[in-house]
Order: structure tokens, then sequence, then C-alpha cells
């Protein structure tokens, strides 16, 4: 069956590093997110994309925050300069986009600790 | 503003027994609802998905019903196994002009033999 992968799977880096964090959505799927889950909170929303370009995002997603599909198959989110605050598990998603199949598939997530 | 709401918070029972997770939302104009389990350090897996249209959806032993009016959605799982346990989330997308899912806070399932 078709899944969402993500890696890396763990990545410690340091304040002020910038960090990208991939993911290869399923293949025939349109709609792609990004969301986070800071350790026993709840999966917060940070930004949708579709058609190459942001289609929605949260106020979590600042000018710190870019994404980017560069190919066919990847999907990416660059975090520029990393704070404490941004230690969280980054789910990425993916959707088919028809209505009959609007579910939202998630990866395994990275786990970013920032030190 | 959407606000989710998952009780209870925690849960442990019995193999064998059948139980009623709850979900709550503010806003009843939602587009879909969407349940997920989360096993620890995991991802999460999408377990059923409701369209506001419909009442109720069903995959094997689970049964996830919709309430609109009421802004409640409930997760039935039947004759609960120890391979259950996990956090269970619903997340409701607002709108079709919307794609984020808001999610809950969660329900933690532990099923012991």
């Amino acid at each position: 069956e078709p899944e969402v992968t993500q890696t890396p799977s763990h990545q410690v880096t340091q304040m002020g590093q910038e960090v990208i964090l991939r993911c290869v959505p399923i293949s025939n799927h349109l709609y792609f997110y990004w969301y986070r889950q800071i350790l026993g909170q709840k999966v917060e929303f940070l930004v949708s994309f579709y058609n190459n370009e942001i289609s929605e995002k949260s106020e979590i997603f600042d000018d710190q925050f870019s994404v980017e599909r560069p190919d066919g198959s990847n999907f990416t989110l660059k975090i520029r300069s990393t704070k404490l605050e941004d230690s969280a598990m980054y789910f990425c998603a993916s959707s088919d986009g028809t209505q009959s199949l609007e579910t939202q598939y998630f990866g395994p997530g990275t786990r970013l600790l920032v030190l | 503003k959407q606000e989710v709401t998952q009780i209870p918070a925690a849960l442990s029972v019995p193999e064998g027994e059948n139980l009623v997770l709850n979900c709550s939302f503010t806003d009843s104009a939602i587009y879909n609802l969407q349940w997920f389990r989360q096993d620890p350090g995991k991802g999460l897996t999408s377990l059923l998905l409701i369209q506001s249209s419909q009442r109720e959806q069903t995959s094997g032993r689970l049964n996830a019903s919709l309430d609109k009016s009421s802004g409640r959605s409930t997760l039935y799982i039947a004759a609960s196994q120890p391979g259950d346990s996990a956090t269970y989330l619903c997340a409701v997308r607002g709108s079709y002009n919307t794609d984020k899912l808001i999610f809950g806070t969660g329900t933690r399932l532990q099923v012991f033999p």
C-alpha cells in the first residue's frame, strides 16, 4: 500500500542553524501538508501546498519557514534559523483532493530537537 | 474559532470490551471529520473519514458516527484487543475552502489482556 515517507526520522541541530525536512508524498496525490506536534500538545497545521504554491498557512508558519517541491516526488520544509521552540515532531501529509478521496495520509514524522 | 475536545483523555479496559471514544467540536459547520490512531513516537494512521453529509462510517471493528448539529462524533471499537492500544485523535476540516485539519487532544487507550 502506498505511504508517505519522511527523512530523517530524527534530527538534532543547534539553535540558529537551518534544517530541511524531507517528505515523499503518495505518488498520485496533489495536495501536500506539513503539521507539527510539540511534545504533549495537539497536532497543529502549518501549511498546505497545491499546484506548486502555498494554498494556506497558519500563524505559526512565519518567514522562518518555507516549503518547496523541488522535483516530481519530494516535498520539503525548511526552517531557516531554528529556535528552541521549534523542537517538535513534524509530520508531512498528502491527499488526493477529490471529494471522495480527501483523506489526509500522514508520514511517520521527523523528530526535530533544537539545542 | 473551532475547538476540538476529546473525552476521556485516557481509558484502560480489559480485552474484549466494546468501547466508545468521544469527540466534540464547537463550530458545527464542518466539511469532514477524520479519526486517526497514533502509536507512541509514531505517525498518524488514518482510520475513518466522515463527510459532513454522512451519519456514520464503518471499517472492520470500527464505527464512527457524526452528529453535526450537536457538534459530536463518536468512535466505537467493538471487541477491543491489546493491539488497539494507542492514542486516538479526531480532526475536523472546517470547510471546502480550507485544507487544514484541527485536531483534538486525543484519547489514550490501553487494552489489557
